[in-house]
């Protein structure tokens, strides 16, 4: 069985600040990562993923995160926050076959002026 | 547009009044789930389908049913609602081909059980 764990869940920074959201799994086979944005009020988006390949992913609105396999995370990180980027944040890990994901519990990302 | 579409988008129910929540997705994915979002708690699966007529439980699937009668549309129902399932409900589709997996999420069901 696969988990995720969030170990922070609410992040306040100031605007421009860098962030970094972290996440850590827990599987015993290989993994695909993910990681989920959710505005209020609206569904979730997906943010990137890692499949496979170099461990550096990059995804939409300037966010990127790093797989460490000794480690077992897939910490997400910006340079530079912006307000527009307040929301929850969610980590997800699955072992293929587009059947189940396993959620982290969220993490709340508040961007302060 | 590919999509994933909800119905109803919000529900207020009373205890014991069976209701469904439709999932239509439009990509001819194979694979379909929901899950139930709380606060504290993230996102937990309830049922998954991996094809017409294959379904499985997810962590959460006590008080649910489903059905895959169709590729395209994937029910969720329950037969008799508690105060316990008030949620957010989300559908997802996924495709999944070697490496090259992709998921997609409904807009969400918000459900009150009185």
């Amino acid at each position: 069985a696969q988990s995720v764990t969030q170990l922070d869940s609410q992040v306040p920074v100031f605007e421009e600040a860098p962030v970094e959201l972290r996440c850590n799994y827990s599987s015993s086979v290989s993994v695909y990562l993910f990681w989920y944005v959710q505005y209020p009020n609206q569904g979730l988006q997906l943010l990137l993923k890692y499949l496979s390949g170099s461990t550096l992913v990059k995804g939409i609105n300037g966010f990127e995160a790093e797989f460490n396999k000794s480690q077992t995370s897939f910490h997400l990180r910006k340079p530079s926050v912006h307000i527009s980027d307040t929301a929850e944040y969610f980590c997800a890990v699955s072992t293929g076959g587009g059947n189940k994901l396993t959620f982290g519990t969220g993490t709340q990302l508040k961007v302060e002026l | 547009e590919a999509q994933v579409t909800q119905n109803p988008r919000y529900l207020i129910t009373v205890t014991g009044k069976k209701l469904t929540v439709t999932c239509s997705q439009n990509m001819n994915h194979e694979y379909m789930s929901w899950y139930r979002q709380d606060p504290g708690l993230g996102l937990r699966q309830i049922y998954y389908s991996m094809n017409v007529e294959v379904t499985d439980k997810g962590d959460v699937p006590e008080g649910y049913k489903v059905s895959r009668k169709e590729k395209r549309n994937f029910p969720l129902i329950l037969e008799s609602p508690s105060p316990n399932q008030t949620s957010l409900y989300f559908c997802a589709s996924s495709f999944s081909l070697g490496r090259k997996e992709t998921q997609y999420f409904g807009p969400g069901t918000r459900l009150l059980v009185l």
